[in-house]
């Protein structure tokens, strides 16, 4: 069935380049997205990018999008602590809705 | 007022209690949504309405229902809540283009005792 994968954690410090991985299955994808979901809060729409794209950049973050592996990542520049937090990526189902990954643990050290 | 507003935004009840968790939205959008997220597991789907006349089972619809009132508002409900049903459940809703993602709301956690 569908999945979409993600490592569960990733610590960095502070001031350090953050990179989240990401594989989905659906090759039909339209759109990729990175949700942030912060202690106790909702989820927040943080970019995402049109499948027939390579690459986005949006101030700190940059997505690289491999259609060929079916390869997603974030990476976030000058990581702070207050990118502590879980990132989910998901893939829009044709027809249906986002799928999501079970989420990547942040942790930013000072 | 958000965008997506869900009530109650924390509820204890007990097992065999039937519960309803209410949603509404003011972005005037037809497609709703109802997710649960369980530590480790991510959000799982559990309904989708793409309009007020269309509702569809996701992932794990077993032991919910929903109820599309109108274009505002998605309501679920545990016609018997068990213990495993505690979770935090979240409400979106999209415009379906795709271009904009979903808006989700604050969310509602659920413990059933």
């Amino acid at each position: 069935g569908e999945d979409v994968e993600q490592s569960l954690f990733l610590s960095v410090r502070e001031g350090d380049s953050s990179v989240i991985n990401c594989t989905y299955t659906d090759s039909s994808s339209t759109y990729l997205y990175w949700y942030k979901q912060e202690p106790g809060a909702g989820l927040q729409l943080l970019t995402y990018i049109f499948s027939n794209m390579d690459m986005k950049q949006d101030q700190r973050l940059t997505v690289l999008l491999n259609k060929k592996d079916k390869h997603l990542s974030l990476r976030i520049a000058d990581t702070q602590t207050g990118d502590s937090a879980i990132y989910f990526c998901a893939e829009s189902m044709s027809g249906t809705a986002l799928i999501f990954g079970k989420g990547t643990t942040l942790s930013v050290s000072s | 007022d958000a965008d997506v507003t869900q009530t109650p935004r924390n509820r204890i009840t007990k097992t065999g209690k039937r519960i309803m968790l209410e949603c509404s939205q003011t972005k005037g959008h037809d497609r709703m949504y109802w997710y649960r997220q369980d530590p480790g597991l991510g959000l799982r789907l559990i309904y989708y309405s793409f309009d007020v006349k269309d509702i569809n089972k996701g992932e794990i619809s077993d032991g919910y229902s929903v109820s599309r009132q109108a274009q505002a508002k998605f309501s679920l409900s545990l016609e018997s809540a068990i213990p495993n049903q505690t979770a935090l459940y979240f409400c979106a809703t999209s415009d379906g283009t795709g271009n904009y993602g979903y808006t989700f709301g604050s969310g509602t956690r659920l413990t059933v005792v």
